[in-house]
């Protein structure tokens, strides 16, 4: 079975400063799909950033970018010129690219932003 | 719709009451998921489902949960005789199809049993 974890309960970071937060995965497939979401207070889950497994590069999306190292089972998100806004919790998440294609979530980051 | 909407958006209910969780995922979109949040944890997968099918139920954790999905739209979840444990915030997310990699969530329905 498929798991991740994030080894970090929380961390901070002072605005317009950079943070990188960490997950690792254990799979046997080949192929699949990571995530990084992102919930406010709201509760609202939003895409952050994703990557397919197959590609090499590693995703980015403004001012995050993630470094995917497959052989380590390793995927980390930056997040650059941290914004108040970027205050959230943050999750990594698993998915197949097979079978019922259900996502496995980490245990989540939270993230403060120190103006 | 233009989101995934769920209601009700917070429930205070009795130990021992049964309760239903409402899911309305966006129009059109084919794969629906049922997460549960406890106090301080990651999202725990409860059932999945393709049109009004659900081909993975692994993660409903006792025969009181149920689910069900009408005319390939909107989801109900069930909780029968709900316990304290059963208090936390279940969140539902729906995909255009099972392919697809994005899933949209709802803001969830945070469940309170006392």
């Amino acid at each position: 079975a498929q798991t991740v974890t994030q080894s970090q309960p929380e961390m901070s970071v002072q605005e317009a400063e950079t943070v990188t937060l960490s997950c690792t995965y254990d799979t046997s497939e080949s192929d699949y799909y990571l995530f990084w979401y992102k919930q406010p207070p709201s509760r609202q889950m939003i895409l952050v950033i994703r990557q397919e497994a197959y590609k090499q590069q590693n995703a980015t999306e403004n001012r995050f970018s993630v470094n995917f190292q497959k052989a380590a089972k390793s995927f980390s998100l930056k997040i650059s010129d941290s914004q108040l806004g970027d205050a959230a919790m943050y999750f990594c998440a698993y998915r197949t690219t097979s079978g019922t294609y259900k996502y496995i979530f980490g245990t989540g980051t939270r993230l403060k932003v120190l103006a | 719709g233009a989101g995934v909407s769920q209601s009700p958006s917070n429930k205070v209910t009795e130990k021992g009451k049964d309760v239903e969780l409402r899911c309305d995922p966006i129009s059109g979109h084919t794969a629906l998921y049922w997460y549960r949040q406890s106090l301080g944890q990651g999202l725990e997968f409860l059932i999945y489902f393709q049109g009004n099918s659900a081909p993975d139920k692994s993660g409903l954790p006792s025969d009181r949960f149920s689910a069900e999905r009408t005319g390939g739209s909107v989801s109900t979840l069930t909780i029968q005789r709900t316990q304290q444990e059963d208090s936390a915030v279940y969140l539902c997310a729906s995909s255009a199809n099972r392919g697809d990699t994005e899933a949209f969530f709802g803001q969830g329905t945070r469940l309170t049993v006392v």
